[in-house]
């Protein structure tokens, strides 16, 4: 069964800091790949997404993310923070067509930024 | 401007009082679902529909329903809610010709006592 792993629940980095954030996902076949943004009382913006091609992505806010099929992972980083980035990021994967498109999420992981 | 709204955007209701969250999405698009976001535990799909009047069961559909009789509008019905439906729910909407990006509703905050 499809499913994604966000192993990392809640992350503290300090201002300017480099941030990585984890995501494995099981998917049998070529995945769809998300990730997502909460923030707080906020609703979910698309930061990027990976469908095929070039495995370094860029996304909105100066987020990247690079797909490694070799160990089933689509880790999040960017290179320094800003303390507006705190907020809850999802990692998601596109599920099959015949269930309506539906994306598995992770279970997220809560970002803190110390000033 | 594309978007899908839902409303309320925050309810607090009784146990056993129906209620419906409405869900519009202005992108003409075929397929909708409805998400519920727990801690813990991301969102996970309630129900999906693929067009007018195709509606689906997505992994966790107990105690709720769903309607499709307009390509924009895709209501969630809880006829008897229960304390452990209290959660933030999302609508999302995606057409054919997107993959799997789906765009967002605002969520909808539901507690119920």
């Amino acid at each position: 069964a499809q499913s994604v792993t966000q192993p990392d629940i809640h992350i503290t980095v300090s201002e300017g800091a480099s941030l990585e954030l984890r995501c494995n996902y099981s998917y049998g076949a070529t995945p769809y790949l998300f990730w997502y943004v909460q923030s707080p009382g906020q609703g979910l913006q698309l930061l990027l997404k990976y469908f095929s091609g070039d495995t370094l992505v860029q996304g909105i806010k100066g987020f990247e993310a690079e797909f490694k099929r070799s160990q089933s992972s689509f880790n999040l980083r960017k290179p320094s923070v800003h303390w507006s980035d705190a907020a809850e990021y999802f990692c998601a994967v596109g599920a099959g067509y015949n269930q309506g498109g539906k994306l598995i999420f992770g279970q997220g992981t809560e970002l803190s930024v110390k000033p | 401007e594309a978007q899908v709204t839902q409303n309320p955007r925050y309810l607090i209701t009784v146990t056993g009082k129906k209620l419906t969250v409405t869900c519009s999405q202005n992108m003409n698009h075929e397929y909708m679902s409805w998400y519920r976001q727990d801690p813990g535990l991301g969102l996970r799909q309630i129900y999906y529909s693929m067009n007018v009047e195709v509606t689906d069961k997505g992994d966790v559909p107990e105690g709720y329903k769903v309607s499709r009789k307009e390509k924009r509008n895709f209501p969630l019905i809880l006829e008897s809610p229960s304390p452990n439906q209290t959660s933030l729910y999302f609508c999302a909407s995606r057409g054919i010709q997107q993959g799997f990006e789906q765009y967002f509703g605002p969520g909808t905050r539901l507690t119920v006592t």
